[in-house]
């Protein structure tokens, strides 16, 4: 029962490069996000998906690109890294509340990522 | 836009009850939730309360909703060294996304 699975769970950049951030999950969950963590800044959230094909932006898009093609998989890209983008990358998935769940989200164990 | 408010730091004496306060600014919201955060791991839900109650309690947790006034709140009893954490307020906002707090850091006193 893997539940979410966020790889890798350290990367060290430097500023310009690209990467991914790879997240899965096998539950059959709609709803799928990017969290980014940072001292005294709690949780903010950066793109989040309701279905496949159907992606939206969070609270911090910008210098990240998600793409959602299947159920399991939901891909968070930089396409050119900045010191700024240093932080922990949350993944997490959830059913949607409209069909009587209750939203519960199902977190990934983070990625700490660090751009130089 | 949305945005959910928390105090970042409380410190309470083991055996008290620590009482952990939340606003958000999303009227529409159905669900509205309470996150713990241990150290180095990522977030659990601890307990959730939907929109048309005004308080759920779950053995030592007691959530208290007031929607006019859109403040949450968070009541541990009888509180153990094994609560020192992160608590993390959220809400289900507009177009289904889930919007966080910034956390509040519980800190327990022997």
């Amino acid at each position: 029962n893997a539940g979410v699975t966020q790889t890798p769970k350290f990367q060290v950049l430097k500023t310009g490069q690209s990467m991914t951030l790879q997240c899965a999950q096998d539950m059959n969950h709609e709803y799928m996000s990017w969290y980014r963590q940072d001292p005294g800044m709690g949780l903010r959230l950066i793109h989040y998906s309701v279905g496949a094909g159907i992606t939206d932006q969070g609270e911090v898009p910008n210098g990240y690109n998600v793409s959602r093609s299947t159920t399991e998989d939901f891909p968070l890209r930089l396409l050119s890294a900045a010191p700024s983008q240093t932080s922990v990358y949350f993944c997490a998935s959830s059913y949607l509340p409209d069909r009587g769940y209750d939203g519960e989200l199902f977190f990934g164990e983070g990625s700490r990522l660090t751009v130089l | 836009g949305e945005d959910v408010e928390q105090s970042l730091f409380l410190s309470v004496r083991e055996g008290d009850s620590s009482v952990i306060n939340c606003t958000y600014t999303d009227s529409s919201s159905t669900y509205l939730y309470w996150y713990k955060q241990e150290p180095g791991a990522g977030l659990q839900l601890l307990t959730y309360i939907f929109s048309n109650m005004d308080m759920k309690q779950d053995q030592r947790l007691t959530v208290l909703l007031n929607k006019k006034d859109k403040h949450l709140s968070l009541r541990i009893a009888d509180t153990q060294t094994g609560d020192s954490a992160i608590y993390f307020c959220a809400e289900i906002a507009g177009d289904d996304k889930i919007i966080f707090g910034k956390g509040t850091r519980l800190h327990i006193l022997p």
